[in-house]
């Protein structure tokens, strides 16, 4: 089982239209967690930090369920703009190093006129 | 400039080749991770470098692939005796935090193994 899964997608939204996906995580020691947005063929950019009681960061909402190891990303009002890979990380601690941060596969969103 | 340099953006070798690709993280960061991405696919993640400790090599896929960073700054990933499953693009990040902060990544050197 990998350590990180998201549904690869691609979800299909209408523009101005609400569409969630998960990600689920396997190692209950992970501390921290993130989604980041990657454009076609360009490097991946922070989105947001998930914090645990939940954040929002305009059309963005990102949740944490630690009791069944999945976070969240709810994006609202869908922008052409919006189309994007998204990824989930997740962070755990590492050995003497410190920290590793574990990507998802990425969930694909296409949002269309 | 002010963000993470990868050289080069582009290298096309014959398998069994070496290959070296560079990474010049944002000055002072003191985390520096390498993942690669095939197409279509996630980041897979190859090595970290944090400050003076240990790096962590759990990612590193063969004994073929080696990494340094000398000074605490500039980063090297060595792929010896390449192999068509090599082809990747190798991204390079890096953070300014000792926990987990915000990665800011290079735009990658692309490999082709012919």
């Amino acid at each position: 089982r990998k350590e990180v899964e998201q549904d690869p997608g691609p979800f299909n939204v209408p523009e101005g239209a609400t569409v969630a996906f998960n990600c689920t995580y396997s190692n209950s020691a992970s501390q921290s967690f993130f989604w980041y947005r990657q454009d076609c063929r360009k490097e991946p950019k922070l989105l947001m930090s998930v914090y645990s009681s939940g954040n929002e960061d305009g059309r963005f909402t990102a949740q944490l369920n630690r009791a069944s190891q999945y976070i969240s990303l709810l994006i609202r009002d869908s922008k052409l703009s919006d189309s994007a890979t998204y990824l989930c990380v997740v962070n755990r601690p590492s050995g003497a190093a410190g920290n590793k941060l574990t990507f998802g596969g990425g969930t694909r969103v296409l949002v269309k006129p | 400039g002010a963000g993470v340099s990868q050289s080069p953006s582009n290298k096309v070798t014959e398998k069994g080749k070496d290959v070296e690709l560079r990474c010049d993280p944002i000055s002072g960061h003191t985390a520096l991770y390498w993942y690669r991405q095939s197409l279509g696919q996630g980041l897979e993640f190859l090595i970290y470098f944090q400050g003076n400790s240990a790096p962590d090599k759990s990612g590193l896929p063969s004994d073929r692939f080696s990494a340094e960073r000398t000074g605490g700054s500039v980063s090297t990933l060595t792929i010896q005796r390449t192999q068509q499953e090599d082809s990747a693009v190798y991204l390079c990040a890096s953070s300014s935090r000792t926990g987990p902060g915000e990665l800011f990544f290079g735009e990658g050197s692309r490999l082709t193994v012919l």
